[in-house]
């Protein structure tokens, strides 16, 4: 079964510091590597996404960094600040081409940056 | 207002009893999803349709069922919930994939349940 495997579980960071999570995969057949952010009490939202030909794509405080010989992902939110405590999910979408687009989510980081 | 909405948002219920949770969305996409997270599991695929008449299983869709009343509107059903299906629960959209870019899959705010 495909799989995505996050770490760390958990992650506390003091506002201002580096928060970093990381993903590994198995399978290489996938389309785009997505990252989601869930706030208590609601549904993830798609935080950021990146392609597998590219290395690395930066919105804001938010880089993805890509590295496909390791088969590893991962999230960096430079200069984190207290609302940005929320659970972050990796993912691999497979089929993008096919008609469906299948997401494989990892098992979540919770984030607390704390003040 | 929301674009994907869920009833009920919590729900308590026993072992054995039937239980439907609704989606609902105003986005006018043609494809519906829904997912269970559990902790330490990230969100598994339960279902998805991609339009009234095309309903497929997902990963884990054993002692679920689904119904897409519409286009808006998909339903999840526990026909006899057992305590493992103590779960959050969550529903999500996309439009139909042209070829290329990635379509983000829309949300909802969530069913959390608790079988006992």
């Amino acid at each position: 079964q495909q799989q995505v495997k996050q770490s760390p579980q958990s992650l506390i960071v003091q506002k201002g510091g580096i928060s970093i999570i990381n993903c590994a995969y198995e399978n290489t057949a996938f389309d785009y590597l997505p990252w989601y952010q869930q706030f208590p009490g609601k549904g993830p939202a798609l935080l950021i996404a990146i392609r597998p030909d590219v290395s690395e794509k930066k919105e804001g405080r938010f880089t993805i960094s890509f590295n496909k010989s390791a088969k590893q992902f991962s999230l960096h939110i430079m200069d984190s600040q207290p609302g940005d405590s929320a659970t972050y999910f990796c993912a691999a979408s497979m089929g993008v081409n096919t008609g469906f687009q299948k997401l494989v989510f990892g098992t979540g980081t919770r984030l607390l940056v704390s003040p | 207002d929301a674009d994907v909405t869920q009833t009920p948002r919590n729900r308590i219920t026993k072992t054995g009893k039937r239980i439907m949770l609704e989606c609902s969305q105003t986005k006018g996409h043609d494809r519906m999803y829904w997912y269970r997270q559990d902790p330490g599991l990230g969100l598994r695929l339960i279902y998805y349709s991609f339009d009234v008449k095309d309903i497929n299983k997902g990963e884990i869709s054993d002692g679920y069922s689904v119904s897409r009343q519409a286009q808006a509107k998909f339903s999840l059903s526990l026909e006899s919930a057992i305590p493992n299906q103590t779960a959050l629960y969550f529903c999500a959209t996309s439009e139909t994939p042209g070829l290329g870019p990635f379509n983000e899959q829309f949300f909802g705010p969530g069913t959390r349940l608790t079988v006992l």
